[in-house]
């Protein structure tokens, strides 16, 4: 069993549609919390960076955290062709501990 | 302000080969980190460099290897290469002090083994 469950997908959504994006995990250890967008043939660009459970929002994203259930989520309101790419989950023991595991990713299309 | 370079973008190798790829941090970051993302797939961790020591390793063989250099640029070299080495090689930095310095990634090289 892999330490860091995501969906592949692919996800198409119609463009203004709110995109719910997620992922499990099976390390309790896991502190930090990150979502990267990538797009084709570029590297991995960091949208959100939480700590602990909750929620985080950041303009039309809001990342959700739940330690209970060992499960993260991605929000995206109203969105737009240019959402479109991969969302990778990540996250890492503590700040001293750099090394990041990865989701697999989920690829999206936002359908104009 | 010049991101995370990577060179070159593109490779092809012969399996049995040797490969080195480089890696020139953001400006201000100490801390170089290498990933290999194969097709589909997320980026795993190889290992981490700072202050010119190998701080950290993932699961890979020895066949990797690398190195960090005193401007904090950083090299990555795979020795007797295997089909299965074929991948996007990112190079990520960030400062010493983890928390408040996420990852900022390259654009990768891609690396293909025939």
């Amino acid at each position: 069993q892999k330490e860091v469950e995501q969906d592949p997908g692919p996800l198409s959504v119609p463009e203004g549609a709110i995109v719910s994006l997620n992922c499990t995990y099976s390390n309790s250890a896991f502190q930090y919390f990150m979502w990267y967008r990538q797009y084709s043939r570029k590297g991995p660009e960091l949208l959100m960076y939480t700590y602990s459970s909750g929620n985080k929002e950041d303009g039309r994203f809001t990342a959700q955290v739940d330690k209970s259930s060992k499960y993260i989520s991605l929000f995206i309101r109203d969105s737009q062709p240019s959402d479109s790419a991969t969302y990778l989950c990540a996250m890492r023991v503590n700040f001293g501990n750099e090394k990041l595991t990865f989701g697999t990713g989920t690829r999206l299309t936002i359908i104009p | 302000d010049a991101g995370v370079t990577q060179s070159p973008t593109h490779l092809i190798k012969t399996r049995g080969q040797q490969v080195t790829l480089r890696c020139s941090p953001k400006s201000g970051h100490d801390t170089v980190s290498w990933y290999q993302q194969a097709l589909g797939q997320g980026p795993q961790f190889i290992f981490q460099y700072y202050e010119e020591e190998e701080r950290q390793r993932g699961n890979f063989p020895d066949r990797f290897s690398g190195h960090q250099f005193p401007n904090y640029s950083s090299e990555l070299n795979v020795n007797a290469l295997l089909l299965g080495d074929s991948a996007l090689y990112l190079c990520a930095s960030s400062t010493g002090d983890g928390f408040n310095s996420p990852l900022h990634f390259g654009n990768g090289t891609r690396l293909t083994v025939t």
